[in-house]
């Protein structure tokens, strides 16, 4: 069963510097990884979805996501990071049926002023 | 594009009491729609999932129920609310792009006291 990883329950970072936060999901390739962004008491919002029509997604907010098949892994990066960019990171992909979804634990990004 | 509502927002009910969120959804047609508990310190939880009127899917067995009376109306019920059923309650709805990402309601924050 496709299954999702995130390394890291909480990440901090000052604001200005580089934004990684992890993600990996099982053996079997996935057609589609998304990440997703959840400020508090709001619902989950898109940032990026891969769909296997590049390796390198752009997403909003100036945020980016590569897939690499050899590691398994679609992590999430920002260049420089923003106090507004605090909130609570979602990876996801579909399960091996396609209509439900997997997501991973979640990712705290704290941002240091 | 969708746009999926949700209420109440926020609910305060005592143990032993019932339970009604509704939520709606707008822009689609036969969308498959879904439900999520957040719990304190804890990821998303995938409660049900319906594909069509009154076929609904429960992933976790639990003193909740959903039913979907019209095709984008999704109920979310107890008839007695437990002291672990606290929590933040997502509706979703499955896009109609090739991912079909899921997009996502503002949620309902239930506390059972």
């Amino acid at each position: 069963a496709q299954s999702v990883t995130q390394l890291g329950s909480h990440v901090s970072v000052s604001e200005g510097a580089l934004v990684l936060l992890r993600c990996n999901y099982s053996s079997s390739v996935p057609p589609y990884l998304f990440w997703y962004v959840q400020y508090p008491n709001q619902g989950l919002q898109l940032l990026l979805k891969y769909t296997s029509a590049a390796t390198l997604v752009k997403g909003i907010n100036g945020f980016e996501a590569e897939f690499k098949k050899s590691e398994t892994s679609f992590h999430l990066t920002k260049p420089s990071a923003h106090m507004s960019d605090a909130a609570e990171y979602f990876c996801a992909a579909p399960d091996n049926y396609g209509q439900n979804f997997v997501f991973g634990p979640g990712t705290r990004l704290s941002v240091l002023p | 594009s969708q746009t999926i509502h949700q209420w109440p927002a926020t609910l305060v009910q005592p143990v032993g009491s019932p339970l009604s969120l509704e939520c709606t959804v707008e822009g689609t047609s036969n969308p498959n729609l879904y439900w999520y508990r957040q719990a304190a310190g804890r990821g998303l939880q995938l409660l049900f999932y319906s594909v069509g009127i009154g076929q609904i899917s429960s992933e976790v067995p639990q003193n909740l129920s959903a039913s979907r009376p019209q095709d984008r109306q999704f109920i979310l019920s107890s008839k007695k609310l437990l002291l672990s059923d606290s929590g933040f309650y997502l509706c979703a709805v499955q896009g109609l792009r090739s991912a079909g990402e899921l997009f996502f309601g503002e949620g309902s924050r239930l506390t059972v006291l």
